[in-house]
């Protein structure tokens, strides 16, 4: 069974400051997937990375996709309230239909 | 096209009843996904069809729990004789099959069941 962890579970910063949160598993996944999901929503998508190694920016946003593809972070600069929101990642497989998701990392920006 | 959409938005039900969600994935896709999540939780696979095929169903999707896929376009899923662990946000997803094997999920706003 493949599983995905991320960290921290809660992360609580003040506007303006960056952040790391991380998603990490011991298995081998095609792609990697980070969505944003808000309270009473449905997951949206943010970015997909592919590629062992591979960076990608979305404005403020950073993720990268580790060298061995088990593992990813996603970096924000200068976070604001907007941000605030659950990140959640999820892997998928070539061929495979489901993804798996981490248990997502709860983010509060305060003014 | 507005996206993946899902009706109705909030359920509630009394144990033991059934009830049946529905969902209209982008009108292009042909792979409908649903997931269920629980607060505090990310979203757990539950069965996922492509085109009017249903390819895969997880172990959590118990005898009570049935989907159809159709017409290989909108979906439903029902949940039979309701039980108070069946509360929680029910998702439906829609993606293109792509060869490269690569399948961006996108999801609609979920239907909140809560069992009383």
């Amino acid at each position: 069974t493949q599983l995905l962890e991320q960290s921290p579970q809660f992360l609580s910063i003040q506007e303006g400051e960056n952040l790391t949160v991380y998603c990490n598993s011991s298995s081998v996944f095609s792609s990697l997937q980070w969505y944003r999901q808000e309270p009473g929503e449905g997951p949206v998508l943010l970015v997909t990375v592919v590629t062992g190694g591979e960076v990608k920016k979305l404005k403020r946003l950073t993720f990268q996709f580790g060298d061995a593809r088990k593992d990813s972070s996603l970096h924000i600069t200068a976070a604001q309230p907007g941000d605030t929101g659950l990140y959640l990642c999820a892997g998928g497989n070539t061929n495979a239909g489901k993804s798996t998701f981490g248990d997502g990392t709860t983010l509060t920006v305060k003014p | 096209d507005t996206g993946v959409s899902q009706d109705p938005r909030h359920k509630i039900t009394k144990r033991g009843q059934n009830v049946t969600f529905r969902c209209d994935p982008i009108s292009e896709h042909n792979r409908l996904y649903w997931y269920r999540q629980t607060l505090g939780q990310g979203p757990e696979f539950l069965t996922y069809f492509q085109n009017e095929a249903q390819l895969e169903k997880s172990r959590l999707l118990s005898d009570r729990f049935s989907a159809e896929r159709p017409k290989g376009s909108f979906s439903t899923l029902e949940i039979q004789r309701t039980e108070q662990g069946d509360s929680a946000m029910y998702l439906c997803a829609s993606s293109l099959f792509r060869t490269s094997g690569i399948h961006e999920q996108f999801f609609g706003p979920g239907t909140r069941l809560t069992v009383l």
